[in-house]
């Protein structure tokens, strides 16, 4: 049962435009969501994270919205950069489960010069 | 700051073998999560540890094991190895934000690779 789902496996962006990464999640109990980037041989790296009382933040060219009734989560990485280019998962904070995070399958992003 | 770190960075064993993997949470953090990511997925939760207590396992079997050290430091133990324990595994830390009813932004270790033949 995949209760974080990332349905786009790769994105290819030029550089300077808009990158969107999307992901949809199935539990109403998810309270707290968090996206990560990831290079090849390194751990995840924490990016950006909303609160479940939100439905937007921000931070310097990452923007993170979030629709509740929808139940869908998007990065949207403006302008976008070459050195951007990794894994990029979202994870979700299940309310009062011991901050167990549950993630995504992750959407590899490439950023063309 | 020193972040998370982990050791060792890699490491080959066979099956029915059993593994110690160790992690440093970052300093100022309490509470340290293990991960297992297989080839192609994203990390999945095995336990969480705060303050030398398991808080919240998984849906991994008993032969993974863990511990706290008053350091807050951590180690994952996996015993009876078999094929597809082979993964990366993933230390994170965090301040334990969500035992005080808040969000917890977990920091990961960059990870030990684990080969198991």
């Amino acid at each position: 049962d995949q209760q974080v789902k990332q349905n786009s496996p790769s994105l290819s962006v030029q550089e300077g435009r808009i990158s969107i990464l999307n992901c949809d999640y199935t539990n109403s109990m998810f309270d707290y969501f968090l996206w990560y980037k990831k290079y090849p041989a390194e751990g995840p790296t924490f990016l950006i994270s909303i609160s479940s009382i939100k439905d937007k933040n921000e931070d310097g060219r990452f923007t993170v919205f979030l629709n509740k009734s929808a139940k869908h989560l998007s990065l949207h990485i403006v302008p976008s950069q070459p050195g951007d280019s990794a894994v990029y998962f979202c994870a979700a904070s299940p309310y009062n489960q011991g901050g167990k995070l549950i993630f995504g399958q992750g959407t590899e992003l490439s950023v063309k010069p | 700051e020193t972040g998370v770190t982990q050791s060792p960075t890699h490491l080959i064993k066979t099956r029915g073998q059993q593994v110690t993997l160790r992690c440093s949470s970052q300093s100022g953090h309490n509470t340290v999560s293990w991960y297992q990511q297989a080839l192609g997925q994203g990390p999945q939760f095995i336990f969480q540890y705060y303050r030398e207590e398991e808080n919240g396992r998984g849906n991994f079997p008993p032969r993974f094991s863990g511990l706290q050290f008053p350091n807050y430091s951590s180690e994952l133990n996996v015993n009876a190895l078999e094929l597809d324990d082979s993964a990366l595994y993933l230390c994170a830390s965090s301040s334990g934000g969500t035992l005080r009813g808040g969000p917890d932004t977990q920091y990961f270790g960059p990870g030990t690779r684990l080969t198991v033949l």
